[in-house]
């Protein structure tokens, strides 16, 4: 069965101290890997998607990697304006267009 | 340009209420799509549309009813819902597969 887990559930950083969240998976013909960072009480905002291992893709102070098992989302340095649930989603093979989702991370910065 | 269009943002409705949720795309996206995310939750894949015809059903019971009259407008049909069914209403589209998928700001629903 495709999978998709995000670790931690929730984080809690200080303004600056980088860190990073997890999103492995289980899929049978990975498509693509997409992250996306959703506000409370907002549709999900596009991020990143990634495709095949090894790929990595940089937006300001986000970065996305991409392993045949997991991927990582890096925030570098991170702002309070940060703080939000990152959500990562995969689409199989098998499954058409539709995504998998993760149950998310959600990402508190304090200053 | 990669906007999604829902309308409208906010709905209250009773139960034995009549409404729709709307989504508009100008991407000439072929694959359109409609969630559900509960509070805390992950958004839940409800429908698929693939070239205007349903592709995907998720078991979803028949008074959420979905319409697509043209390849750039989703609607979903509310009908007889219930309390549970309060959620935010999200609607995504796509080019094709592995491309990115966009989604709208989302229909707040609340069932009294």
């Amino acid at each position: 069965e495709d999978q998709v887990t995000q670790s931690p559930e929730a984080l809690r950083l200080q303004e600056g101290e980088s860190s990073s969240l997890n999103c492995s998976y289980t899929v049978s013909g990975l498509r693509g890997l997409f992250w996306y960072r959703q506000d409370p009480g907002k549709g999900p905002e596009f991020l990143f998607t990634l495709y095949s291992a090894g790929e990595e893709k940089e937006k300001e102070r986000l970065k996305a990697t991409l392993t045949k098992k997991e991927s990582f989302l890096h925030i570098t340095a991170p702002k309070p304006e940060d703080s939000a649930t990152y959500l990562c989603a995969v689409q199989a093979a098998q499954a058409g267009t539709a995504l998998i989702f993760g149950k998310g991370t959600t990402l508190s910065v304090s200053s | 340009d990669t906007e999604v269009t829902q309308t409208p943002k906010h709905l209250v409705m009773g139960m034995t209420n009549k409404k729709s949720l709307k989504c508009e795309q100008h991407m000439g996206h072929r694959a359109m799509y409609w969630y559900k995310q509960k509070a805390k939750k992950p958004p839940e894949l409800m429908f698929v549309y693939s070239y205007e015809k349903l592709s995907i059903n998720e078991s979803v019971p028949s008074r959420f009813s979905p319409e697509c009259p043209n390849s750039s407008l989703l609607n979903l049909h509310l009908h007889a819902l219930q309390p549970e069914d309060s959620a935010l209403y999200l609607c995504a589209s796509t080019p094709g597969e592995g491309n990115t998928i966009y989604f709208g700001e989302g229909s707040w629903l609340t069932v009294v």
